[in-house]
């Protein structure tokens, strides 16, 4: 059974940097054709992928944030982790991770599969 | 960037009926290793989405048959029928053929 898992600091400060982490078991991040993706979205509204992070570490980030995100993994520890720097209230939003099976066996898939239940971001002065 | 248009926006429904939701997509979602990466998950509230249907028609895991989902290039729908108070939320189509990944703004299935 895949499951994931948010965490985060809750509340932060404009300026500040967001660091969020994804737990995850089920899975491993070493095994070809896996990834884990984070999307957000914000109370009421829809959903916007921001980053995703292949088992080779190849990484995709979504441009519209310019050079705010960072992502990374620690594969012994089945974690994928999440920076965005330089926040504002804009940022404020529920943050999914979700895990993407980009191919299994022959084929690709390219799909995000599994996600967690989010975690909550305010960011306020 | 692929703008992802989702209709309608709002679909009231009878339980035990059948609706469709549309999503188009500004360009063609066909890879260039010939597969389309156009995939529908559902939203309950209060919870993260659900992945239903992969690849423009193949119904995930554990996903009823009441769920359809078919399309091709640009032009995708999903189909639920015999709709049951479990399928009540909001539905996302979202493209992964081309980056940035996008997703359609959403359609609330409600009861009418």
């Amino acid at each position: 059974q895949v499951t994931l898992k948010e965490s985060g600091p809750g509340i932060l400060q404009p300026s500040q940097t967001l660091s969020l982490t994804c737990t995850f078991s089920g899975f491993s991040l070493s095994t070809y054709g896996m990834g884990v993706g984070w999307i957000r979205q914000p109370s009421g509204k829809g959903l916007e992928w921001l980053a995703n992070i292949w088992w080779d570490d190849d990484k995709y980030y979504n441009p519209s944030l310019k050079n705010r995100l960072t992502i990374s993994k620690d594969t012994s520890n089945n974690q994928a982790f999440l920076k965005i720097t330089n926040v504002d209230t804009a940022d404020t939003a529920t943050y999914y991770c979700a895990r993407i099976v980009v191919r299994y066996t022959t084929d690709y898939y390219y799909v995000m599969d599994a996600w967690g239940q989010g975690a909550s971001v305010t960011v306020s002065s | 960037d692929v703008l992802m248009t989702q209709t309608p926006v709002s679909l009231p429904v009878s339980l035990g009926g059948q609706v469709s939701i549309s999503c188009r997509s500004s360009q063609s979602l066909v890879h260039s290793d010939g597969n389309t990466y156009l995939h529908w998950y559902l939203q309950k509230p209060g919870q993260s989405p659900q992945l239903l249907i992969y690849r423009v028609s193949n119904r995930f895991s554990g996903v009823p048959d009441r769920f359809s989902g078919s399309g091709s290039g640009t032009d995708f729908t999903l189909k639920i029928s015999r709709v049951e108070p479990e399928d009540l939320g909001v539905y996302y189509c979202l493209q992964s053929t081309h980056f940035p990944y996008t997703f359609g703004a959403g359609t609330k299935l409600e009861l009418k």
